[in-house]
């Protein structure tokens, strides 16, 4: 089964705007990561933020983590064509050794 | 810093036949992976090695996959027989350890015909 959830499943935006995903989880967690992935490529990591940490920054991209709610949220500022990919949050679990579940994506469309 | 090398790319075989993937991690990275992605879906976990020992497959299916990890560090992932849904991309990735991100390969883009 899938642990992290994103919404929305597909996202199409205007170069230039704002593009918002979220992500929500259902066990506790050690550390929240997000992936990129481009058509036709393999995933790329962006950001990692550990379970005592509430906010991350890496270029236009922010993240947030409330782990209260046990939700994420990915936030990519002054949108480009070239951001337009498939964002997957994945969680990895306090337990040594245990997987990283990954959810099934938001797709963004960057409209020039 | 080479990345995670993966071979081959593409692979268009008949359902029941076999086939072979490879993976060389990046060096130095003690945990190896290997993920099956469906189209529209996220990854999913088939296999996790920690060194050359396996640490997670429990969503590997064992009656036709199979991998190994030699000398902990290349890897190659078998299916015997394929089967018709196991058209999918295998991706592989590696990373420090289990709580580190993981940097995946460029994927093999397997169809089962």
């Amino acid at each position: 089964s899938q642990q992290g959830e994103e919404d929305p499943q597909a996202l199409s935006i205007q170069e230039g705007e704002n593009a918002t995903m979220n992500c929500s989880y259902k066990t506790s967690i050690n550390n929240l990561q997000w992936y990129r992935q481009n058509s036709g490529r393999g995933l790329v990591h962006l950001i990692l933020i550990r379970s005592n940490e509430r906010e991350k920054h890496s270029g236009r991209l922010r993240v947030t983590l409330d782990t209260s709610k046990k939700s994420s949220s990915l936030l990519i500022t002054a949108s480009r064509a070239a951001d337009t990919a498939s964002y997957f949050c994945a969680t990895a679990q306090n337990s040594g050794n245990t997987p990283l579940v990954f959810g099934k994506g938001t797709r963004l469309s960057v409209i020039a | 810093e080479a990345g995670v090398a993966q071979s081959p790319r593409y692979k268009i075989i008949e359902k029941r036949q076999s086939v072979a993937f490879w993976c060389n991690p990046i060096s130095g990275h003690a945990t190896l992976y290997w993920y099956q992605q469906i189209l529209g879906q996220g990854p999913k976990l088939l296999i996790q090695f920690q060194n050359n020992g396996v640490v997670d497959d429990s969503q590997l299916p064992k009656d036709r996959f199979s991998a190994e990890r030699l000398k902990g560090v290349d890897s190659t992932l078998k299916i015997q027989p394929a089967k018709l849904e196991d058209s999918a991309v295998y991706l592989c990735a590696s990373s420090p350890g289990s709580l580190f991100e993981q940097y995946f390969g460029p994927g093999t883009r397997l169809t089962v015909t």
